[in-house]
């Protein structure tokens, strides 16, 4: 059983072109997640939503809109790719519970932006 | 702000020898620690975690972390490494006083190569 999936696995396309990432988890969990790695493997949040509601947004270009249409699944939006969005991204869920909330990692996309 | 230091971007190790990963963090708060491993080609796994309570934490692996909050350290170790132990180790960091909505700070990562 897949815990979080993403949507393509690979996607590879030209600058200046829109795409969009989709993202779902099946675990019942309220609060969803995307990272960017790049090439270096450095990883870092882009955004939070919790019960559709965002509440972690780093400083990511406005080219980046997440969408979140229910608690289950969290998409992200691309517009007018450049090349340095060439990266892995990953999406995660977690359950905000207590002080502590394990994030669990879908597979990743790898966006190559040409 | 926290973060997270991992020094050593690769370590080359021989199979069945001792391996420590090393993590070092920066925080002015009390802070819980992870470590994920990352195997090719795939998502981030949680590896384990230090929240409270004893410095020495285990994974059902063998991998062993103990957090030393004088040095500010949580390095990662196992007694005997196995070839499916290649992968990539992220050190990570988080405030446990924002509760449920925690942002996770991931080190740099470091490559484990097993050598046969």
């Amino acid at each position: 059983d897949t815990a979080v999936s993403q949507t393509p696995k690979y996607l590879v396309t030209q600058m200046g072109n829109d795409k969009s990432i989709k993202c779902e988890q099946n675990l019942g969990h309220d609060t969803m997640y995307w990272y960017k790695q790049d090439s270096k493997k450095f990883l870092k949040i882009m955004f939070s939503y919790n019960n559709k509601e965002l509440i972690i947004n780093e400083t990511v270009p406005n080219r980046f809109s997440p969408k979140s249409p229910d608690k289950a699944h969290l998409n992200l939006h691309i517009n007018s790719l450049e090349l340095g969005d060439s990266a892995v991204y990953f999406c995660a869920s977690s359950q905000a519970r207590g002080n502590y909330n394990e994030q669990f990692f879908g597979p990743g996309t790898r966006l190559t932006v040409l | 702000a926290q973060s997270v230091t991992q020094l050593d971007s690769q370590v080359p190790v021989f199979e069945e020898a001792p391996v420590e990963l090393r993590c070092n963090y920066s925080s002015s708060v009390s802070v819980y620690l992870f470590w994920y491993v990352q195997y090719p080609n795939q998502g981030l796994q949680l590896l384990l975690k230090y929240l409270s309570g004893s410095t020495l934490v285990e994974s059902i692996n063998g991998f062993e972390a103990e957090f030393n909050k004088s040095q500010t350290s949580f390095h990662l170790r196992k007694p005997s490494v196995h070839i499916s132990d290649t992968a990539e180790y992220f050190c990570a960091v988080s405030d446990p006083r924002r509760g449920g909505y925690q942002k996770v700070t991931f080190g740099t990562g470091t490559k484990l190569q097993v050598i046969p």
